[in-house]
């Protein structure tokens, strides 16, 4: 299976800031890494597919990028209703798999 | 508006199987633009891919679930299902239904999903 290593783990930043969240592929998956968004007690929320392309209706304040094994979300200027866990996940293989999450929390 | 909507026992006895379906509305089950997942989150935990079903039938599931998995559709009841045999305490989670296309650069990213359904694993 194809692992996935996101970072950090936990995030605290305030309101406005520029956040980074690291995903890093045990072997190149191409552009096929898409990230999510999940608050407490919901289901994920498609936010970023094919690397980079900003699923319907998602804010623009989220972007993505990336190739091979490394990529990378980022928010703009984190919002209150950002904080969730986020988790990239990959399909390149009959597997498909997730990051192990990054929760992002407001300082 | 696409909707999955999971429904099954919330209660399973352990070394008994695991049923849940997953009953589709709003758009068909029966294209080929899309397959079907199953993925679980066990209590503070991170989401595990359990496994997907196309609408032919092809099956593919996670090596390390996969002696204990059963997916199957129905196209004509707009349902897919999973079944996992033997099951313990490690396979309490809340269970999600998921669609995904098979089209470009969308393929793979899992864009409609249920709310979720948890399955304890309890005598």
């Amino acid at each position: 299976d194809i692992q996935l290593t996101q970072a950090p783990s936990l995030l605290s930043a305030s309101i406005g800031d520029r956040v980074t969240i690291s995903c890093r592929a045990s072997q190149d998956i191409y552009s096929y890494l898409a990230w999510y968004q999940q608050k407490p007690g919901k289901a994920p929320k498609l936010l970023i597919f094919g690397t980079s392309s900003l699923q319907s209706g998602v804010p623009s304040r989220f972007s993505g990028s990336g190739s091979g094994t490394e990529f990378t979300l980022t928010i703009s200027s984190l919002q209150p209703e950002d904080c969730a866990t986020y988790y990239c996940q990959q399909l390149n293989s009959y597997s498909l798999t997730f990051g192990g999450g990054t929760k992002v929390e407001i300082k | 508006q696409v909707q999955l909507q999971e429904s099954g026992p919330g209660l399973v006895k352990p070394s008994q199987t695991l049923s849940l379906t997953c009953t589709v509305s709003g758009d068909s089950i029966s294209s080929s633009n899309y397959y079907w997942n199953w993925i679980r989150q066990p209590a503070g935990k991170g989401l595990e891919w359990i496994g997907r079903i196309y609408t032919s039938g092809i099956t593919h599931s996670k090596p390390s679930l996969r002696s204990r998995v059963t997916i199957s559709i129905d196209t004509s009841k707009k349902q897919f299902s999973l079944r996992l045999t033997s099951v313990t305490a490690a396979d309490t989670a809340v269970y999600y239904c998921a669609r995904a296309p098979i089209v470009g650069i969308t393929t793979g990213s899992l864009e409609y999903w249920g709310q979720g359904i948890l399955v304890t694993v309890s005598s």
